[in-house]
């Protein structure tokens, strides 16, 4: 069965730092990885994913994610935060061989960056 | 861009009333999904559907029914509100095809409040 961990509930960060959101998986075969982003009342907007090929991956707001696939993670990154980025951040897993394309997320993380 | 349209941001209801939450998308996604999130719980499938007509039980199907009688629409029925069920509800659409990601696109989200 498929899963997806976010072992922190939240992290805190000031702002300018680097952040990393953690996020490791299960999953049979290779796996997409999504990271999705959530703000206050509204919906999940899509921040990047991982297919194949380059381990780095970059997406939207200057983030990006490294795929690990010995210790099966996929942190989140950004090498300066802003207040702005604070909100709520999911990771999702899908494996490739499943029959219907379900995503498994976790639970969140929630990012804080203070001023 | 993809939308996905809710139709209800915010609702108020009393135990045992009935609750039809609608979702439009425009993209001619053949797969929507209904989510619910909650804190500490992140994003748990309720339903799905692949074609019209067609649906598919999710992880916490109880207490709620779809219906999806056009490709762009899919809806979420609560027959009986009852208390748990006070949530924020998620609507997503995906491509469905060989070699897709299976990445969602999501509405707004409806806040549902059971007294």
């Amino acid at each position: 069965a498929q899963s997806v961990a976010q072992p922190e509930d939240q992290v805190n960060v000031a702002e300018g730092n680097p952040l990393t959101v953690k996020c490791t998986y299960s999953v049979s075969g290779n796996p997409y990885l999504f990271w999705y982003v959530q703000y206050p009342n509204r919906g999940l907007q899509f921040l990047l994913k991982y297919i194949t090929g380059d381990n780095l991956v970059k997406g939207s707001y200057g983030f990006e994610a490294e795929f690990n696939k010995s210790q099966t993670s996929f942190h989140l990154k950004k090498p300066s935060a802003l207040v702005s980025d604070s909100a709520l951040y999911f990771c999702a897993v899908r494996g490739r061989n499943t029959g219907f394309q379900k995503l498994v997320f976790g639970t969140g993380t929630r990012l804080l960056v203070s001023p | 861009d993809v939308k996905v349209t809710q139709s209800s941001r915010y609702l108020v209801k009393r135990t045992g009333e009935k609750v039809f939450l609608e979702c439009v998308q425009d993209m001619d996604h053949e797969n929507m999904f209904w989510y619910r999130q909650d804190p500490g719980l992140g994003l748990r499938l309720i339903y799905f559907s692949y074609d019209v007509k067609m649906k598919e039980k999710g992880d916490i199907p109880e207490g709620y029914s779809v219906s999806r009688e056009k490709k762009e629409r899919f809806s979420l029925i609560l027959e009986s509100t009852s208390t748990n069920q006070t949530s924020m509800y998620l609507c997503a659409s995906s491509f469905l095809g060989s070699g897709d990601t299976g990445e969602l696109f999501f509405g707004e989200g409806s806040r549902l409040t059971v007294l």
